[in-house]
């Protein structure tokens, strides 16, 4: 069972559209991160979130940290092609503790 | 390009073996992560050095070691090596013991035979 809860776990969309991932857990956490994956590479750093109810926007990514910082949530607005990879969110329990990976949304944008 | 290298990029040998996967961190930075990759499992934390020592531990078997030298490079041991130890291995970085942000370098792929 993982700590953080992804959904959904696959995404298909076409070029232009908005979509959502969402990152669950009934823990509460420090900080959360964002990061993109993309094949055959490591997961490279898009965002932190650390005060409950914050909303970060990077171009046309928005997150957001929940109010009680147990979830979060990635918004991307006219998906283009290049947003493919695995968005992976990751939470920091306690300030100096690991970091735990959620399962990963894999999204796929179709020109 | 995070600045964090990982050698080699792929590596390939039999059952029963033991690798050695290294790491340089970004500039500056003193903790070192190492993470397991694979198919089933997700990104799963091994284990965690901050300048010189041991930090923190995850899932990391007995098989399996790692240490971080003087030079804040790091080294992740793999010994008797079975099928399923198959998978990306990643090393991360970040500046201190906040494990919050952390840089990725480009993995090494181990398939074991």
């Amino acid at each position: 069972t993982q700590l953080l809860e992804q959904s959904p776990q696959f995404l298909s969309i076409q070029e232009g559209e908005n979509l959502t991932v969402y990152c669950n857990s009934s823990s509460v956490f420090s900080s959360l991160q964002w990061y993109r994956q993309e094949p055959g590479e490591g997961p490279v750093l898009l965002v932190t979130v650390v005060t409950g109810g914050e909303v970060k926007k990077l171009k046309r990514l928005t997150f957001q940290f929940g109010d009680a910082r147990k979830d979060s949530s990635l918004h991307i607005t006219a998906a283009q092609p290049g947003d493919t990879g695995l968005y992976l969110c990751a939470g920091e329990e306690a300030a100096g503790n690991k970091l735990t990976f959620g399962g990963g949304t894999r999204v796929l944008v179709k020109p | 390009d995070s600045g964090v290298t990982q050698t080699p990029k792929h590596l390939i040998t039999a059952t029963g073996q033991r690798v050695t996967l290294r790491c340089s961190p970004r500039s500056g930075d003193l903790s070192v992560y190492w993470y397991q990759q694979s198919l089933d499992q997700g990104l799963q934390f091994l284990i965690q050095y901050y300048n010189g020592e041991e930090r923190a531990k995850g899932n990391i078997l007995e098989r399996f070691s790692a240490q971080q030298f003087p030079d804040l490079h790091s080294e992740l041991n793999l010994s008797s090596l079975e099928l399923g130890d198959s998978a990306l291995y990643f090393c991360a970085s970040s500046v201190g013991l906040d494990t919050g942000e952390q840089f990725f370098g480009p993995g090494t792929r181990l398939t074991v035979l």
